[in-house]
């Protein structure tokens, strides 16, 4: 247990359904994230939260809604995906910019959630 | 665009072995992470090298910053099975993190 949890882990969804990943978080952090882990390919970051504002959208297509109700849980809202969106999602959490040892920002992660889009 | 490349991608290697993995990254940093994950697990976090110089050690394995050069290295030394895993470095940029892809390592008996 990395003290992020993210639910579920695994997630199988037709293009035109609609589901949710969640993610939480009980460490303290004051930021938290959304990567997408694709095979041979970098991390992906997609949404960045900062004290629950929302500080970066690399240009995500709007089928990925996030929701940061407040600094402990991060919501990824999912609706019609296509194919090529299945990927290992996964949330991260941090203290922030420059709240860690000498402006260090680790991230601790959580185990991801796998999604598969049929 | 920051890009941060990691080689080799895919490394197998004996147990006993030394082995160094590259990470170089293309604009001016100088705060880099590596990363550890096992399949079907999350990233842990490995190392953090915060100034030009840097050397971290853990085990079997040795991680530093070259600033200048623009790059990291993480030594394996001796290897074990219990080392293989992905391992990633990252680079900050303006406190966003700028990732390489990867290198797969697997360490054969």
């Amino acid at each position: 247990e990395t003290g992020v949890t993210q639910t579920p882990r695994h997630l199988v969804m037709g293009m035109t359904n609609k589901k949710s990943l969640k993610c939480e978080q009980h460490l303290g952090h004051n930021a938290m994230y959304w990567y997408k882990q694709s095979a041979k390919k970098p991390l992906e970051l997609m949404f960045v939260y900062n004290f629950k504002e929302q500080t970066e959208n690399n240009s995500v297509p709007s089928r990925f809604s996030p929701e940061c109700p407040n600094s402990s849980h991060l919501f990824l809202h999912l609706h019609t995906l296509q194919p090529e969106d299945s990927a290992l999602y996964l949330c991260a959490s941090s203290r922030g910019p420059s709240g860690g040892e000498s402006g260090a920002n680790v991230l601790t992660f959580g185990a991801g959630s796998r999604l598969t889009v049929l | 665009e920051l890009k941060v490349e990691q080689n080799p991608l895919f490394l197998s290697m004996q147990e006993g072995k030394n082995y160094t993995i590259y990470c170089n990254y293309s604009t001016t940093s100088d705060r880099l992470y590596w990363y550890r994950q096992d399949p079907g697990k999350s990233l842990e976090s490995l190392f953090v090298l915060l100034s030009n110089g840097a050397v971290k050690q853990e085990g079997r394995l040795m991680a530093s910053l070259d600033t200048k050069a623009r790059l990291s290295t993480l030594h394996i030394t001796a290897a074990v099975h219990d080392l293989s895993a992905t391992y990633f470095c990252a680079v900050d940029s303006n406190y966003q993190l700028i990732w390489g892809a990867g290198t797969k390592l697997i360490i054969k008996p």
